[in-house]
């Protein structure tokens, strides 16, 4: 299976300022990747799909890059409702995997 | 406003069984692959298994496969997930969430979720 390593695993930053999460794949997913949001007693929502395509609803300070095995999310000024663990997804090869997590805490 | 409801989830023994359901609204159910994910206490999140529009093809992450079966009835617009043999480390929340694909390598077992319920607890212990 593809394992997605996030990094950094906790990011400490304060409101307005810029936001920058990474998923690095063992291997090759192309564009296949995915970003979520999840905030504590909710569910995950979608973000990002195919590295770069903002989900319908999502504020244009969310934006998704990369291609192959390198891929960032990057939150352009903090806001708020922004402070929530991050997940990225691939669906180039069965199975579905996750990385584990950033958690965007409020510095 | 698409919305999904988990329900079924509960405190089961080891070698227990249970049957997940989700029921669907605000989509055209038939249209649309489905699948499940689980969130086990204070950890990430872990693809269960995804099946297709008429239900014929279904897809398990290997660690569940011959245990959890995942199915639907499209007259009911409800997705199912029947788990069997169960586990201290099934215990989690359980989500149905909508597969959407677009673009290419679109199969069934991929794609990304893009609607969650709000999830079901399962909790095997003794």
């Amino acid at each position: 299976e593809i394992v997605l390593t996030q990094s950094p695993a906790t990011l400490s930053l304060s409101p307005g300022e810029r936001a920058t999460v990474s998923c690095r794949a063992r291997q090759s997913v192309s564009n296949y990747l995915a970003w979520y949001q999840q905030k504590p007693g909710q569910a995950p929502r979608l973000l990002i799909y195919d590295a770069s395509n903002r989900a319908t609803g999502i504020p244009a300070r969310f934006t998704g890059s990369g291609s192959g095995t390198d891929f960032t999310l990057t939150i352009s000024s903090l806001e708020p409702e922004d402070f929530a663990v991050y997940y990225c997804q691939q669906r180039s090869n069965w199975p579905i995997t996750f990385g584990q997590g950033t958690r965007l805490e409020i510095k | 406003e698409v919305q999904l409801v988990e329900s079924g989830g509960d405190l089961v023994q080891p070698g227990g069984s249970l049957r997940l359901s989700c029921i669907a609204s605000g989509l055209t159910f038939s249209n649309y692959w489905m699948g499940w994910v689980r969130q086990a206490p204070g950890k990430g999140l872990e693809w269960v298994a995804n099946i297709n529009k008429d239900g014929n093809d279904k897809y398990t992450v290997d660690s569940v496969k011959g245990r959890f079966t995942i199915s639907r009835d499209n007259a009911d617009s409800t997705l199912y997930l029947q788990m069997n043999s169960l586990r201290a480390e099934d215990t989690a929340l359980y989500y149905c969430a909508r597969v959407q694909c677009t673009g290419g390598n679109c199969y069934p077992w991929s794609g990304w979720f893009d609607s969650w319920g709000q999830g079901t607890l399962v909790t095997v212990s003794s």
